[in-house]
């Protein structure tokens, strides 16, 4: 039972264009959370979704950025004329359907370098 | 908004010692509080979740603590190893239902031989 997937590990992009990150949730969840980690920061959340409903975005940035979880397929964060500050650790985490709380499965990352 | 404040950024500690790590939050008190270990190049693995009504909660050597009037969560690990070694992540949720946490920024442990 494979866990969360992120694809890819390590993402280099020049400045202005555009990032496509990936997640795979476990098999069985269908809540999705992407979080940011700058360097010598704590982990920020930024979106909250679950199967083509986008529950809770009150982290995202306004511009440039959006998120998606498709009926069929990864849920996919996109960064579109990406800058320097973009640069940070993305992780996706999941958790089963349903309302209890029983801890977030988290994937290992996508490192986003802006050069 | 939510604060979340861990203890110290780093703590080393010998092997064998119980290895003690705080969390303190302001504002609202949570409905859970988790905590997290990330070592380097990861993401994080969830340890142990506690509940705003729950005093104390075990898994082996891990124990958590949640004092809601002192806004305080204590996270200690007995007889550490080096294997130990990693940063621990204290995460805070609002409401019983499945949304953000608030991360603190986690306290780096080392645990030497």
């Amino acid at each position: 039972n494979a866990g969360v997937m992120q694809n890819p590990r390590h993402l280099v992009r020049r400045r202005g264009q555009e990032a496509r990150l990936r997640c795979s949730p476990m098999k069985g969840h269908s809540h999705v959370y992407w979080y940011r980690q700058l360097p010598e920061e704590g982990l920020k959340f930024m979106v909250y979704l679950q199967k083509e409903n986008i529950i809770d975005e009150s982290g995202m940035p306004k511009e440039r950025f959006s998120a998606e979880f498709p009926k069929e397929g990864p849920s996919i964060l996109r960064i579109q004329q990406v800058v320097r500050g973009d640069s940070a650790a993305y992780f996706c985490a999941s958790s089963p359907p349903g309302t209890e709380n029983y801890g977030y499965t988290f994937g290992s990352g996508t490192r986003l370098t802006v050069v | 908004s939510q604060k979340i404040e861990q203890n110290s950024e780093a703590l080393n500690i010998q092997e064998g010692k119980t290895a003690t790590l705080t969390c303190n939050y302001t504002n609202y008190s949570p409905a859970y509080l988790q905590w997290y270990r990330q070592d380097p190049g990861r993401g994080p693995v969830f340890l142990l979740l506690i509940r705003e009504n729950e005093k104390e909660k075990r898994k082996e050597r891990l124990k958590v603590t949640f004092d809601t009037t002192l806004k305080q969560s204590l996270f200690h690990i007995t007889a550490s190893q080096p294997a130990d070694s990693a940063t621990y992540l204290c995460a805070l949720d609002r409401g019983s239902t499945l949304g953000r946490l608030y991360f603190g920024r986690g306290t780096q442990l080392t645990v030497w031989p």
